[in-house]
């Protein structure tokens, strides 16, 4: 089953911060967060591991909430370059499922 | 880590005609994934193709529409067969590697189709 994302797209003003959310009707063990740029294949960013530990990006960073049945992006002091859409993927072997994506626009 | 070749890049087709996609890795995997992103959208599996056997597809995609050969560990083509307008869409193939953190997806350039 896919997870469910959101918001489904954000603006912002470079320098701010945003937060996406993907939630699952079951606990999450892992969480994977891509980046796709427009005409390009999704880019793996980060894995948030069920015990929280994260790896991958040193400037975007996420979170479980209580239940492990959502996970938060958190994107700060945005820059120009964070703009495309962001994907979470949650590992449901042997694939892989994603959510709907939110698309994010970072203005000057 | 891997890399994926993914060709052709993009096409254009007349309806009512076939289209294969080939998918090419740099190293052995057991699984590659199919999955069809249509504009805007997420991405959504068509099918997870395993070498020697025939390919496992998820619920509204069937293997008359696309069907899918995996001769060995490090290629895979997806045909979409008697396109329609409504096949107009990004293919993209996909693998999940090993990396210093667990697993992560490999993607494929993806092949822009639009059916005329």
């Amino acid at each position: 089953q896919q997870p469910v994302q959101s918001p489904q797209a954000v603006i912002l003003r470079e320098g701010e911060d945003a937060v996406i959310n993907c939630s699952s009707s079951k606990a999450l063990y892992s969480v994977h967060w891509y980046r796709q740029k427009h005409g390009e294949a999704p880019v793996f960013l980060m894995i948030l591991l069920k015990g929280g530990e994260q790896k991958g990006h040193e400037k975007i960073s996420a979170s479980f909430n209580e239940k492990k049945q959502q996970s938060s992006l958190y994107l700060t002091a945005s820059q120009l370059s964070y703009s495309g859409t962001y994907f979470c993927g949650t590992p449901t072997p042997p694939d892989m499922r994603f959510g709907a994506g939110t698309r994010l626009t970072v203005k000057p | 880590s891997a890399v994926i070749s993914q060709k052709p890049s993009r096409d254009i087709c007349q309806r009512g005609t076939s289209l294969t996609i080939q998918c090419q890795v740099d190293s052995q995997v057991t699984m590659m994934f199919w999955y069809r992103q249509q504009p805007g959208q997420s991405l959504t599996l068509i099918a997870t193709a395993n070498q020697g056997s025939e390919a496992t597809y998820e619920s509204g995609f069937v293997i008359d529409k696309f069907p899918i050969s995996r001769p060995n560990l490090t290629f895979s083509t997806l045909t979409v067969s008697n396109m329609s307008p409504e096949d107009s869409s990004i293919y993209l193939c996909s693998v999940l590697g090993a990396a210093a953190w667990g697993t992560e997806a490999f993607f494929g350039q993806g092949t822009r189709l639009t059916v005329v």
